[in-house]
């Protein structure tokens, strides 16, 4: 099993809708979940941080966290076009190392 | 967060040659990671450098091959040595916040091309 799994998508989405994306992974220690976004050609971007169960938002953005599960999730609503990037879930365990997903592509449509 | 930049930007090199690159940030950091991004691939850690010790390497990158220098607490170097194809990818190195939680953020990248 991977160690942090998302669907590569592409997940396509009309604008103005919610874009729903998934994240799971298998160590159970996992301590900090991240969300980047990396647009075609330029380096991630730290968009969001949770850390414990529940929900996180900010601004159109929310995080979701179930450590029970092992799933996180990051919604985004009332998609723009400039959303439109690859989302990279990034996990950290007890150390300082972040491992990474291999990213959805997601494309929000005009 | 912290300012990060990286030289070069991109480069082209021939095969059988090394690039230096060079990490640069705008504030005292203790830890610095170097990562590799190949082509419609996500990011995998080649190594983190801490100032004063020598690199941690992660499985599959060896320090004769990507030899890292950390000589301040603001800059690192990654040398990517005996270049063949197969290096061609984007480096990317990141800082910790220093957090509670470990955020990491990144430089802006070096493209590689390896002919």
């Amino acid at each position: 099993q991977k160690e942090v799994e998302q669907n590569s998508g592409p997940l396509s989405v009309p604008e103005g809708a919610i874009a729903s994306l998934n994240c799971t992974y298998s160590d159970r220690v996992s301590q900090s979940f991240f969300w980047y976004r990396q647009y075609s050609g330029k380096s991630p971007e730290l968009i969001m941080s949770i850390y414990s169960n529940g929900d996180k938002e900010d601004g159109r953005f929310t995080a979701q966290l179930n450590k029970a599960s092992q799933y996180v999730s990051l919604l985004i609503r009332d998609s723009q076009p400039s959303d439109s990037a690859t989302y990279l879930c990034a996990v950290n365990r007890s150390n300082y190392k972040l491992t990474f997903g291999k990213g959805t592509l997601l494309t929000v449509n005009p | 967060s912290a300012v990060i930049s990286q030289k070069p930007s991109r480069d082209i090199c021939q095969r059988g040659t090394s690039l230096t690159i060079q990490c640069q940030v705008d504030s005292q950091v203790t830890m610095m990671f170097w990562y590799r991004q190949q082509p419609g691939q996500s990011l995998t850690l080649i190594a983190t450098a801490n100032q004063g010790s020598e690199a941690t390497y992660e499985s599959g990158f060896v320090i004769d091959k990507f030899p890292i220098s950390r000589p301040n607490l603001t800059f690192s170097t990654l040398t990517v040595s005996n270049l063949s194809p197969e290096d061609s990818s984007i480096y990317l190195c990141s800082v910790d916040s220093g957090g509670a939680y470990n955020e990491q953020f990144f430089g802006p990248g070096t493209r590689l091309t390896v002919l």
